[in-house]
């Protein structure tokens, strides 16, 4: 079946430091998402992206956070400066645009900021 | 916007029972409403969904019940087997693409 891809599974990083944590949506997908997860808790929502644009973010996509996907490549979340409390699994997923469609999730990247 | 709750945190149930996990959202105008399984160390899989214009919904082992005016939504798992043992997901979100909103999710454990 369909699949997103997210590069690296596994990033170590000093605090400060800037890291930027990738995604190869499905193909033709038209919406993006990035979510956190702490300790295989619960999938908190960070932000929602279509058409270029940030659509719908909340509380937890802080500033330092941010989002794009230059020219149809890797849908990238950015983090600058990170923070301890980034260290989290952080999923990527992606829906074609039609309604009430599946959401399609990647296998996350784990982000440990020592 | 939307907050989902998922009562059962953890649910224990012998292999060959049957386990019912259970969800309540806040948003009238939600009207998908799937599920995902998390299995350990993994990214989620979507299992089974169901719209908001039917209350009932069988997949194999899997039934969704939908009640909209409690805005009430269930997993049951039939005739468990140890490989069902996951972490379960129930999300709902509006018709336009916002992004599901996620409960906190039930470690189901089945015994054999």
């Amino acid at each position: 079946g369909p699949k997103v891809l997210q590069i690296p599974s596994h990033q170590i990083i000093d605090m400060g430091q800037m890291v930027t944590l990738n995604c190869d949506p499905v193909s033709n997908h038209l919406y993006f998402y990035w979510y956190k997860q702490i300790l295989g808790q619960q999938m908190e929502f960070l932000v929602n992206f279509y058409n270029g644009k940030v659509m719908e973010k909340s509380k937890l996509f802080k500033d330092q956070f941010s989002v794009e996907r230059p020219d149809g490549s890797y849908f990238t979340l950015k983090i600058q400066p990170t923070a301890l409390e980034d260290s989290a699994v952080y999923f990527c997923a992606s829906s074609p645009g039609t309604s009430n469609t599946e959401v399609f999730f990647g296998k996350g990247t784990r982000l440990t900021v020592v | 916007g939307e907050k989902v709750e998922q009562h059962e945190s953890t649910l224990s149930v012998r292999e060959g029972d049957s386990a019912v996990i259970n969800c309540t959202y806040t948003d009238t105008a939600s009207s998908y409403f799937p599920w995902y399984k998390q299995e350990a160390g993994k990214g989620l899989h979507f299992v089974i969904d169901i719209r908001s214009n039917v209350d009932r919904k069988q997949s194999q082992r899997l039934i969704v019940l939908l009640d909209k005016k409690a805005k009430r939504f269930s997993l049951h798992i039939t005739a468990t087997q140890p490989e069902d043992s996951a972490i379960y997901f129930c999300a709902a979100l509006r018709n336009n693409n916002n992004a599901p909103r996620f409960g906190a999710g039930t470690k189901l454990t089945v015994k054999p």
